[in-house]
């Protein structure tokens, strides 16, 4: 299975942007990149995904290395309420049956005021 | 308002026990899937359900049971041959079954185990 390689912790200060990197050195050519979020007791919540070109959406922008075996999220003005796990995955959905993703320990964002 | 809802959000049961979580969906969505998160840990897998009466165990399956008589609903029966089941379970779902499309999780439930 592709694993990606993330920092365990990053800070940031309120209103500035931020960059979360993602290493995937092993990723396959119909994987996506997908980009969680999990704030203190509650469930993930997706943020934003995409294959090979930068992808933006109101959350989030996603930018993938051109030869993709890396990712950065990128919060553009961080908040309090941005503090949160950040989960980077691979998903391949031209794979057969379910893939068996696992969330690892994602990089848990602090963010200061 | 669609969304995952799970019941209750905090469960206290003595060692021996079983014990039912609910998760419930109006997403109307095919595929739903439970994760068990320990302290400080990233979500491991239990089981998963594709499809009505049909469901595959995940990664750590053992001391669990799970049924999916009807599409909106997927309740995790947590038995005493589980050895540590205190941790907090979230249930998720996802529109199809190929891996493209994104999981909505719901709040979770923390069971707490004595």
């Amino acid at each position: 299975d592709a694993k990606t390689t993330q920092p365990n912790s990053m800070e940031s200060n309120e209103e500035e942007p931020v960059h979360l990197p993602c290493n995937h050195s092993t990723i396959s050519g119909t994987d996506y990149i997908h980009w969680y979020r999990q704030l203190p007791s509650q469930g993930p919540e997706y943020v934003i995904h995409g294959l090979t070109s930068n992808v933006n959406n109101r959350m989030a922008s996603l930018a993938i290395a051109e030869d993709r075996k890396s990712s950065t999220l990128i919060l553009h003005r961080a908040t309090l309420r941005d503090a949160a796990v950040y989960y980077c995955i691979l998903r391949d959905p031209h794979s057969g049956g379910y893939q068996k993703v696992t969330f690892g320990t994602g990089t848990k964002l602090q963010v200061i005021p | 308002d669609g969304g995952i809802t799970q019941s209750p959000k905090y469960l206290f049961r003595k060692e021996g026990q079983n014990v039912t979580l609910s998760c419930e969906q109006n997403l109307n969505h095919d595929a739903m899937y439970w994760y068990r998160q320990d302290p400080g840990q990233g979500l491991r897998l239990i089981y998963y359900s594709q499809i009505v009466n049909d469901f595959q165990k995940g990664d750590i399956a053992e001391g669990y049971s799970v049924s999916r008589e009807k599409k909106e609903s997927f309740p995790l029966t947590v038995t005493s041959a589980q050895k540590n089941p205190t941790a907090f379970y979230l249930c998720a779902s996802s529109i199809g079954q190929t891996n493209s499309y994104e999981q909505y999780f719901g709040p979770g439930t923390r069971l707490t185990v004595t």
